[in-house]
């Protein structure tokens, strides 16, 4: 099955700065790749996704980017806020045209980001 | 905005007692799932359902899970005879569409069992 490795663990930055989390996945039949926040206590919440027929996707200060030969794909955070702490969580999901496919999302194991003002 | 809202947000129960999880997914959404987190964990697939029956189950659904839409509202999960190692917070999660798109997480259930 899918396996979806996330990198780093934890990142603290300075209030201002660019943050990285990259993540890789081992089914290259994965084709959807969601970015969760998580704040303490908090649902996860959806804050970007790509899909496989693009290389990069960008929402004001997020983006991310996909390498579908690498199988690796990566979420930027430019000018942090303090606001920005959370835990964020990559996943990947298969999705196809078959029916009754699931869709399940196989997660990393999440970066806790600190922005220090 | 509409929501996954799950109840109760706090269980506390005893090794080898029954336990059902409720959640309410997203009216209009058609796939349904639940995930499960143990603390300091990454978040994992439990099961999914769609069209009354279970699309697909991970290793950890074992036979001392189910799950169920009695109403064509609730979404339950039930555990029929915890163990510790049950302790987790438990998503719920629904999404509309067959393609992929966003799924919505309940704010979660955090089961303790002691």
């Amino acid at each position: 099955g899918e396996n979806v490795e996330q990198h780093p663990s934890t990142l603290s930055v300075q209030e201002g700065d660019s943050a990285v989390i990259k993540c890789t996945y081992s089914d290259s039949a994965s084709n959807y790749f969601p970015w969760y926040k998580q704040e303490l206590g908090k649902r996860p919440q959806l804050i970007i996704d790509i899909r496989s027929n693009v290389g990069e996707k960008k929402d004001q200060r997020i983006a991310v980017t996909l390498n579908k030969t690498a199988k690796h794909f990566s979420l930027h955070i430019t000018e942090t806020q303090p606001e920005d702490s959370a835990v964020y969580f990559c996943a990947a999901s298969i999705g196809g045209n078959s029916g009754g496919s699931n869709y399940k999302l196989t997660f990393g194991k999440g970066t806790l980001l600190t922005v220090n003002p | 905005e509409p929501e996954v809202t799950q109840t109760p947000s706090h269980q506390v129960t005893q090794m080898g007692q029954e336990v059902i999880l409720r959640c309410v997914p997203i009216s209009n959404h058609l796939y349904f799932y639940w995930y499960r987190q143990i603390l300091g964990q990454k978040v994992e697939f439990l099961v999914s359902f769609y069209n009354n029956e279970i699309s697909e189950k991970s290793e950890i659904f074992d036979d001392q899970f189910s799950v169920e839409r009695p109403d064509g509202s609730n979404f339950t999960l039930k555990i029929r005879s915890t163990k510790l190692e049950d302790s987790a917070m438990y998503f719920c999660a629904s999404r509309r569409e067959q393609v992929n798109t966003e799924a919505f997480f309940g704010q979660g259930t955090r089961l303790t069992v002691v």
